[in-house]
């Protein structure tokens, strides 16, 4: 069976620190990767997704950055955190085929003081 | 995408079905209905998802109107660990896969 992973679960971390957010997937190979921001009490919002190693997407212009050094391994970073980039970070894979769902890791709950 | 328009909020009492209703009248017809759920402080959970015909699985049943601008999630037995935040997600699937989440119904389950 296919399982997901994201470390750390939870992270403080100052304003102007650099960040990086580690996800990995077992059970599946080639899988689609993404990662999702959700803001207290609001919904999820796409931030990067990759198809295939080394092919990263960007979906909103910010500080952050992602990279896919291995097939199931997915990395969110940013060289100087802000304030905003607090909130909960979700890493999610999906299959290449008509009609499937996203399956989504446990999360990493960012604070920025 | 289209657009999905969802109540903010709902109770059920437990043991009761729990239908949670999902507008998206402007879907095309390569769109699919997807239906998420997020239990608070975890990643969310997939339900269930169809095209055209009505779907049903261990968790729920997805009613899709005839015409596909509507949708109804039901939940035949709500227990009290069916409370969350439930997202209707209407998507084309393209090479990209990706799932654009709105605000969602906030689903109560109570004794």
């Amino acid at each position: 069976s296919q399982t997901i992973h994201q470390w750390p679960a939870t992270l403080v971390q100052p304003v102007g620190s650099p960040l990086s957010l580690e996800c990995t997937v077992e059970g599946t190979s080639n899988p689609n990767l993404y990662w999702y921001r959700q803001a207290a009490g609001r919904g999820l919002q796409l931030l990067f997704y990759s198809v295939g190693i080394g092919q990263i997407s960007s979906e909103v212009p910010q500080n952050l950055s992602a990279s896919r050094p291995q097939d199931r391994q997915f990395i969110l970073s940013s060289k100087k955190l802000l304030l905003s980039d607090s909130g909960f970070y979700l890493c999610a894979w999906g299959r290449l085929a008509g009609g499937n769902e996203q399956f989504f890791g446990p999360g990493t709950r960012l604070t920025v003081l | 995408d289209a657009k999905t328009t969802q109540p903010t909020s709902m109770d059920c009492a437990e043991g009761r079905a729990a239908n949670l209703p999902c507008n998206h009248s402007t879907i095309s017809g390569n769109e699919y209905v997807y239906w998420y759920r997020q239990i608070h402080s975890q990643g969310p959970q997939y339900i269930i998802h169809g095209l055209k015909n009505n779907e049903t699985n261990e968790m729920a049943s997805l009613i899709i109107t005839e015409d596909r601008k509507s949708s109804t999630l039901i939940l035949p037995h709500a227990t009290l660990r069916d409370t969350a935040v439930y997202y209707c997600i209407v998507r084309v699937d393209p090479l990209n896969n990706d799932m654009r989440f709105g605000a969602g119904t906030r689903l109560t389950v109570k004794p």
